[in-house]
């Protein structure tokens, strides 16, 4: 079956500029989460949604925003871009509760903001 | 905060060496998770421990899961160049915490 897909694998965009990551996750997971990765920090939660609905979230400012879909597809939004907002974004999802089943991630968006 | 403390943060051996890595949390966890990450590539889901004292073994990889359930670890036997990426371990604390991960690299 097909895995967790992320689009768009790269984007270039300029201080200021807002962007939309997408990600489709394992048909039949209904939970999907976001993570930033940089070098330095690690694997950073930014949120989680089940069924629609947000579930968790991390200490990410409010220019991070995500949303799901009927679909179990979920976007997240990144408005008024930092350069330090440049890392890669990935998406995983779960069956039931990663938390107690682990996640299957994306391969990421790649995202430089210059 | 709750954190999750990984050590070592880079590791290089020779092929056939053994390696280990070591989770230590601030807080006594659920479970642990532990993902394998290539260069280039995404983390991938290697195992999940929720046992006080559990031990679980994959081919040449063997997990623990300490009896206070606030450390683990995880031990590669005879290395291989399969074997290099970063390792990291996540630990369920009602969210998932996460180590900053260990770097594999094997020496042929």
């Amino acid at each position: 079956k097909a895995g967790v897909t992320q689009t768009p694998r790269y984007l270039i965009k300029t201080r200021g500029q807002q962007v939309t990551l997408s990600c489709s996750p394992i048909s039949g997971h209904r939970s999907v989460s976001w993570y930033q990765q940089t070098p330095g920090q690690g694997l950073q939660f930014l949120f989680e949604y089940f069924s629609e609905t947000q579930r968790n979230k991390g200490n990410f400012p409010g220019r991070f925003s995500g949303r799901q879909f009927s679909n179990s597809r979920s976007e997240m939004n990144v408005s008024t871009l930092e350069l330090g907002d440049s890392a890669l974004y990935l998406c995983a999802s779960s069956l039931r509760d990663g938390l107690n089943y682990g996640y299957t991630f994306g391969s990421g968006t790649r995202l430089t903001v210059v | 905060g709750q954190q999750v403390m990984q050590i070592p943060q880079y590791q290089h051996v020779q092929e056939g060496e053994d390696f280990t890595t070591y989770c230590n949390s601030s807080t006594t966890l659920s479970n642990i998770q532990w993902y394998k990450q290539r260069p280039g590539g995404h983390p991938v889901f290697l195992i999940q421990l929720v046992k006080s004292g559990e031990v679980k073994k994959q081919k040449r990889l063997t997990f623990q899961f300490g009896e206070a359930k606030k450390n683990s670890s995880l031990h590669i036997t005879a290395t291989q160049t399969t074997d290099v990426g970063t390792y990291f371990c996540a630990g369920n604390n009602r969210k998932l915490i996460w180590g900053l991960g260990t770097s594999l690299a094997v020496n042929p």
